[in-house]
């Protein structure tokens, strides 16, 4: 199955602690990208990378890295969560070159208490 | 910079009602505007695209098309099933930021059967 995977789907957590979200795509994509969304909704860009290259790097806190091993893995940490991170983070992928079709994983739920 | 503009938040039909979502924009350079359809439990998926050069996207019975005058982006649907309830996402490609996604705040369509 060529799709973007996303794990944990839910991970609950504690104000302080370190977190990682894992992305994984098979769908032949060289750029990938991490997007946060918000209890209303709203979809924002955090990271997108090309050849293991950071290109678009929203202002986004410190405590957030993205981690890329190869070009079809893009995982995501956050060094010392708040409680403002609960959210949804998605991960998507797209080819590189003009415009192009991003497809998303189903997200990761992440609470902080 | 770029933004989108989704006033409406939620909407409520009836099956086999006629939908319309508001979508305006604005942007500097010739734009490439998308609408992508959140289920349930899953990441956004592309709907339907739409540029200068086609005005018009037709998916799976939705319509939008592009109007440069009013700077708008509309969504249609003749009939509404109950398998249409999702959020609707009208989105904006920013070519002078690396081709990034510049997402309006979505509208929730409840259909009711």
């Amino acid at each position: 199955e060529t799709a973007v995977f996303q794990t944990p789907n839910y991970h609950v957590t504690q104000v302080g602690n370190e977190v990682s979200f894992n992305c994984k795509q098979t769908l032949g994509h060289d750029t990938m990208y991490w997007y946060k969304q918000d209890s209303k909704k709203l979809l924002k860009i955090m990271f997108s990378y090309n050849n293991k290259q950071l290109i678009v790097n929203e202002t986004v806190p410190r405590r957030f890295s993205p981690q890329s091993s190869d070009k079809a893995h893009l995982n995501l940490r956050i060094k010392s969560v708040e409680p403002e991170d609960s959210a949804v983070y998605l991960c998507a992928s797209s080819r590189t070159g003009g415009y192009a079709e991003q497809f998303f994983g189903p997200g990761t739920r992440l609470t902080v208490l | 910079g770029d933004s989108v503009t989704q006033k409406q938040g939620q909407v409520t039909l009836s099956e086999d009602d006629f939908l319309f979502i508001n979508c305006t924009y604005s942007t500097t350079t010739y734009p490439t505007l998308l609408w992508y359809v959140q289920y349930l439990g899953q990441g956004p998926q592309l709907l339907l695209k739409v540029t200068t050069a086609n005005n018009k996207g037709i998916s799976r019975g939705f319509e939008a098309t592009y109007d440069k005058g009013t700077t708008s982006f509309h969504l249609q649907k003749a009939s509404v099933q109950e398998s249409d309830s999702a959020v609707y996402f009208c989105a904006l490609v920013d070519q002078d930021m690396g081709y990034k996604l510049t997402f309006g705040t979505g509208t929730s369509l409840l259909v009711d059967p």
